[in-house]
């Protein structure tokens, strides 16, 4: 049973460009919530995706948004990118919204220049 | 607003030692609260959880201690191994209607 995962695992841009970032949920689930996890720091929620719809959003700003498809996987973008998004980007999937344990990814690392 | 605050943020114990990470949160609307355990790159994983209908849950080497009118939370590592080493983090929620708030994470070395 495969679990979360996310693609690409390692990547560098420069300031001003943009990124994008997928994730397969776990197997027989319906929702992928993502996180950004700062060097040092807890995972800070971005938002979640649930029946293809961003279902709540966190404390980030437009720049950050993202899709869910029909088949439960889910992609962030992130445009005119900042040294300050440098970080671990987590995708978190889980059943039902945000009811259920949540099952992380691996995380892409992300490195802005 | 950091709305779970997570102490201390790294621990070196002993084999055999019994860590103790604490975690205090300020909604008292939270009602799940979920530890999880991260290695060197790799996502969380969920170790144990507790609801605050109880005031301890055990899972094998982990313990769960829950003061609601202290709005305070640990995690009991018993038993310590060199493969507990990791970095241990709590979060809480409003289960089934907000995403997880994380602390900040422990980093624990175990000795051997």
């Amino acid at each position: 049973d495969a679990g979360v995962t996310q693609s690409p695992t390692h990547l560098i841009k420069t300031r001003g460009q943009q990124v994008t970032l997928r994730c397969s949920p776990k197997s027989g689930h319906d929702t992928v919530s993502w996180y950004q996890q700062a060097l040092g720091q807890g995972p800070q929620f971005i938002f979640q995706y649930y029946e293809e719809e961003e279902r709540q959003r966190g404390n980030f700003p437009d720049r950050f948004s993202g899709h869910q498809f029909p088949n439960y996987s889910s992609e962030l973008n992130v445009n005119a990118l900042l040294l300050g998004d440098s970080a671990l980007y987590l995708c978190a999937s889980s059943s039902g919204g945000f009811g259920g344990e949540l099952f992380f990814g691996e995380g892409s690392r992300l490195t802005v220049l | 607003q950091q709305q779970v605050k997570q102490s201390p943020q790294s621990l070196i114990v002993q084999k055999g030692g019994i860590p103790i990470i604490n975690c205090a949160y300020e909604n008292t609307a939270f009602d799940y609260f979920p530890w999880y355990q991260q290695f060197p790159g790799k996502g969380p994983a969920l170790l144990i959880a507790i609801r605050p209908d109880v005031s301890e849950k055990k899972e094998g080497r982990f313990t769960i201690s829950f003061n609601k009118s202290a709005k305070q939370f640990s995690l009991h590592i018993m038993d310590s191994q060199p493969g507990d080493s990791a970095t241990y983090f709590c979060a809480a929620s409003m289960e089934g209607n907000t995403p997880l708030v994380f602390g900040k994470g422990t980093r624990l070395s175990v000795i051997a």
